[in-house]
């Protein structure tokens, strides 16, 4: 059973750049989550996608959007970067609403 | 007000203690809860989940109180591999999970 895998695992950017993470659902699993830990903190929701579709979101900015492909992969793209967009981008794959299981995350950097 | 709040420690224990931590939760229509074990910058890993009647999990037991939104958890025989972050979880709905900020555990030989 493969788990999930995110890429890449550390990315430095500058302020006002764009950036695209991915992520790889563990085998069966049909929903993907992403969330946001700052240092320091737990994890923040920033949006769930089921079937290709953004199922709900949490307090977020339009500039976080995603996508989820027909083989339950997904991206998280961020849009004009603040310095505060950096943390550990974590995502979360499920079979529905249940056992989610954890990538190791995507270390993000903006300086 | 934070939907799920928690006592950040640290609690530093020797080995073979008992430590015992909890947090409160907002969302009284929350039906899922869960412990969580984070260690120094990995990913977080499902220690238990918490049931109304209270289980255990060979030295974990978690303790749910609906009526005062409150969960906890206690580690016998603390072991120095228990060393790590231990995040609260409340699922609110059928989309997301709510973490606390975590309580840090160490453990001393």
């Amino acid at each position: 059973e493969t788990g999930v895998t995110q890429s890449p695992t550390h990315l430095i950017k500058t302020r006002g750049q764009q950036v695209t993470l991915r992520c790889s659902s563990q085998s069966g699993h049909n929903t993907v989550s992403w969330y946001q830990q700052a240092l320091g903190q737990g994890p923040q929701f920033i949006f769930q996608y089921y079937r290709e579709e953004e199922n709900g979101r949490g307090n977020f900015p339009p500039r976080f959007s995603g996508l989820q492909f027909p083989n339950y992969s997904s991206e998280l793209n961020v849009n004009a970067l603040e310095l505060d967009d950096s943390a550990l981008y974590l995502c979360a794959s499920s079979q529905g609403a249940a056992g989610y299981t954890f990538g190791s995350g995507t270390r993000l950097t903006v300086v | 007000r934070k939907e799920v709040e928690q006592d950040p420690g640290p609690f530093n224990v020797p080995e073979g203690a008992t430590v015992a931590f909890n947090c409160t939760y907002s969302n009284s229509a929350s039906q899922s809860f869960f412990w969580y074990r984070q260690d120094c910058r990995k990913e977080p890993k499902l220690l238990m989940s918490v049931y109304s009647s209270g289980n255990e999990d060979g030295r974990f037991t978690a303790q749910l109180n609906r009526a005062s939104q409150y969960i906890s958890l206690l580690i016998r025989d603390s072991k120095l591999s228990d060393s790590a972050t231990y995040l609260c979880v409340v699922r609110p709905n059928d989309y997301k999970l709510s973490f606390g900020a975590g309580t840090t555990v160490t453990v001393r030989a």
